[in-house]
């Protein structure tokens, strides 16, 4: 099945700063998102993006899908920013499989 | 207001005990998903079911068991077979295939 590996493991920002997060797949997705996990646990979606460019905010992503990774841009990080961003991606109808993570910490 | 909840938020049970824990949604979805997480892990997936009455083994099925009887329900119960049964456990639901999820139910097992 599809690997999904997140670089890096854990990130620690100053707040104002900007970081870039990287999602690789070992296969060809269709469908790709990117979630943060809040402190609380909830998973909140950030992007739907199997191709091209999105904006919302403060925050981009892009899927370069022939290569097979996508990038979550955070700019002017905030310190509400801070807990695991996860990448999932899938194929065809199956479920999306889940990287392990982006742990995330801004500090004021 | 339309949603996916999952209750209870918080569970403690004693060892050996069956636990069912509900996720609802009224989104009008017609996928559903369980899926665990252990502390500092990533999501795994237990079962999911892209149609009522239907539903496929993840990789971590094991001492797990769902039913399907509704569109809007998909409970999970963790049966005493399962060796490790604290983790916070996360519904998710699509349409199409974009997925969202529940706040999560944290389990504990004492």
């Amino acid at each position: 099945g599809i690997q999904v590996e997140q670089s890096p493991p854990d990130l620690i920002l100053q707040e104002g700063a900007n970081s870039t997060l990287r999602c690789n797949f070992s296969d060809s997705v269709n469908n790709l998102q990117w979630f943060h996990q809040n402190p609380w646990g909830q998973l909140i979606n950030l992007f739907y993006i199997p191709s091209g460019t999105k904006q919302n905010g403060r925050l981009s992503a892009t899927t370069v899908a022939t290569e097979r990774y996508s990038l979550l841009y955070i700019s002017s990080s905030q310190t509400t920013d801070s807990g695991v961003y996860f990448c999932a991606g899938n194929s065809g109808n199956t479920p999306l499989v889940f990287g392990k993570g982006t742990r995330l910490s801004v500090i004021a | 207001d339309g949603g996916i909840t999952q209750s209870p938020k918080y569970l403690f049970r004693k060892e050996g005990q069956n636990v069912t824990l509900s996720c609802e949604q009224n989104l009008n979805h017609d996928a559903m998903y369980w899926y665990r997480q252990d502390p500092g892990q990533g999501l795994r997936l237990i079962y999911y079911s892209q149609i009522v009455n239907d539903f496929q083994k993840g990789d971590i099925a094991e001492g797990y068991s769902v039913s399907r009887e509704k569109k809007e329900s998909f409970p999970l119960t963790v049966t005493s077979a399962q060796k490790n049964p604290t983790a916070f456990y996360l519904c998710a639901s699509a349409w199409g295939v974009e997925q969202f999820f529940g706040p999560g139910t944290r389990l504990t097992v004492l």
